[in-house]
């Protein structure tokens, strides 16, 4: 049974680096076959694709945080990350991770969730 | 971008109502629309995958029907353990949006 868990700091000051890491268990990330995705869901709001990771074809960003976000894998450990720049209130959301299975193409959306992280953005 | 618009917002059911939540997509999207169930706390579920197939292990009570922008999720004869937020997904194209989700109460 695949399970994802979100870890990292439940709050970051602005204009710092938000750093949350996902630990996949039941599944090994550069096995093949899927996406590891970020999304999070802002105060009062529905939720929010971050990007993704796929282990031949590379990484994908939405165009609102692009420059501002990398993800990445560490294969050793069985985990993937998220790193935001320059945060400010308005990332203050719960964060989930997410494996995404591939298609021919592109994705088929998430099949497995973690149960995210609240992370407060706040001085 | 794609545009998912989710309606209701809220909606609040009887056990063994039928209740229809709808989502509306700003392009065509063929049936590329996943459905998912989020209780407080929780982990999203999988409930419904290329907007009619029935993900393995839920309940035949939850379907799916739709195809191009208008989709729909339909829980027939709800019960007390169906009351969660769904919210739909598309993935027919980058970036991957979501609706803004529908919170079901049982009354």
């Amino acid at each position: 049974q695949v399970q994802l868990q979100e870890s990292g700091p439940g709050l970051v000051k602005p204009s710092q680096t938000l750093s949350l890491t996902c630990t996949v268990s039941g599944y090994s990330i550069n096995s093949g076959g899927y996406y590891w995705s970020w999304s999070r869901q802002l105060p009062g709001k529905g939720l929010e694709w971050i990007g993704s990771i796929h282990y031949t074809r590379g990484t994908y960003y939405t165009p609102s945080l692009k420059g501002r976000v990398t993800i990445s894998g560490d294969t050793s450990k069985n985990q993937f990350s998220l790193k935001l720049t320059s945060v400010t209130a308005a990332d203050t959301a719960i964060y989930y991770c997410a494996r995404e299975r591939n298609s021919v193409m592109g994705t088929y959306g998430m099949d497995v969730w973690g149960q995210g992280t609240t992370v407060t953005v706040s001085s | 971008e794609t545009t998912l618009t989710q309606s209701p917002a809220f909606m609040s059911a009887t056990p063994g109502d039928t209740v229809d939540i709808s989502c509306k997509a700003s392009q065509d999207i063929d049936d590329d629309v996943n459905w998912y169930q989020q209780k407080p706390g929780e982990a999203p579920i999988f409930i419904i995958e290329e907007a009619t197939t029935l993900v393995p292990g839920i309940p035949p009570r939850f379907s799916g029907s739709g195809y191009g922008t208008d989709f729909t999720l339909t829980i027939n004869n709800i019960e007390s353990e169906d009351a969660a937020y769904y919210f739909c997904l598309q993935h027919d194209n980058f970036p991957l949006t979501f609706g803004g989700g529908t919170k079901v109460e049982i009354k």
